[in-house]
């Protein structure tokens, strides 16, 4: 079992540019979260889906922002028009249907220059 | 609002030394409590706790939760510099989002 796979590890976007985060969740999970770290401000939840389905998407800004879990594929979390304070550290996590269990991928670094 | 405090955010300590992080929480719809290391990448996970009074244990680590004063605390014995780390504790509102609620972390720094 590889675990949450995220990638690509490390971004680096010039401002305005658009980026793409993938979250393959493990084997057997079909919820997904994205959270996004920044230094001052700890884990903050983004959005939580399942499969086609968003159930959750408060943390999200309400523009620019943008996530999907397609039947087929990764979870994608997209940023479009990336400004500098986008820059953090983006995590996904992942979890059996009806557990609590959490396990998260190793992130991926964003930063707008 | 939910929020996950703890307490302290940051802490030195010599290697064997014993330490205590604290946390506490006002979630409404509480399910759990969850604890994880973080060290440069992502969280791994800790423990997970549901019942009050019940003592977690894994080598060094333990942890215990008190639902009364809605907090939880993880101890650390013998500490060693591989501790070093960013411990980090969440609780779950269990409504229909599932969504955890994470405190700063306690940045932990043993030193030789």
């Amino acid at each position: 079992n590889a675990g949450v796979m995220q990638n690509p590890r490390h971004l680096v976007r010039r401002r305005g540019q658009e980026a793409r985060l993938r979250c393959s969740p493990m084997k057997g999970h079909s919820h997904v979260y994205w959270y996004r770290q920044l230094p001052e401000e700890g884990l903050k939840f983004m959005v939580y889906l399942q499969k086609e389905n968003i159930i959750d998407e408060s943390g999200m800004p309400k523009e620019r922002f943008s996530a999907e879990f397609p039947k087929e594929g990764p979870s994608i979390l997209r940023i479009q028009q990336v400004v500098r304070g986008d820059s953090a550290a983006y995590f996904c996590a992942s979890s059996p249907r009806d557990t609590d269990g959490y396990t998260f991928g190793s992130g991926t670094r964003l930063t707008v220059v | 609002e939910d929020k996950v405090v703890q307490s302290p955010l940051s802490l030195v300590v010599h290697e064997g030394d014993t330490v205590t992080l604290n946390c506490s929480y006002e979630v409404t719809n509480f399910r759990s409590l969850l604890w994880y290391k973080q060290e440069k990448k992502a969280p791994t996970f800790l423990f997970m706790l549901t019942s009050s009074g019940i003592e977690k244990k894994s080598g060094r680590l333990s942890s215990i939760l008190d639902k009364k004063e809605l907090s939880s605390i993880l101890n650390i014995t013998a500490t060693q510099t591989g501790d070093s780390a960013i411990y980090l504790c969440a609780s779950f509102n269990a409504g229909n989002n599932r969504k955890l609620i994470w405190g700063l972390g306690t940045s932990l720094a043993v030193n030789p």
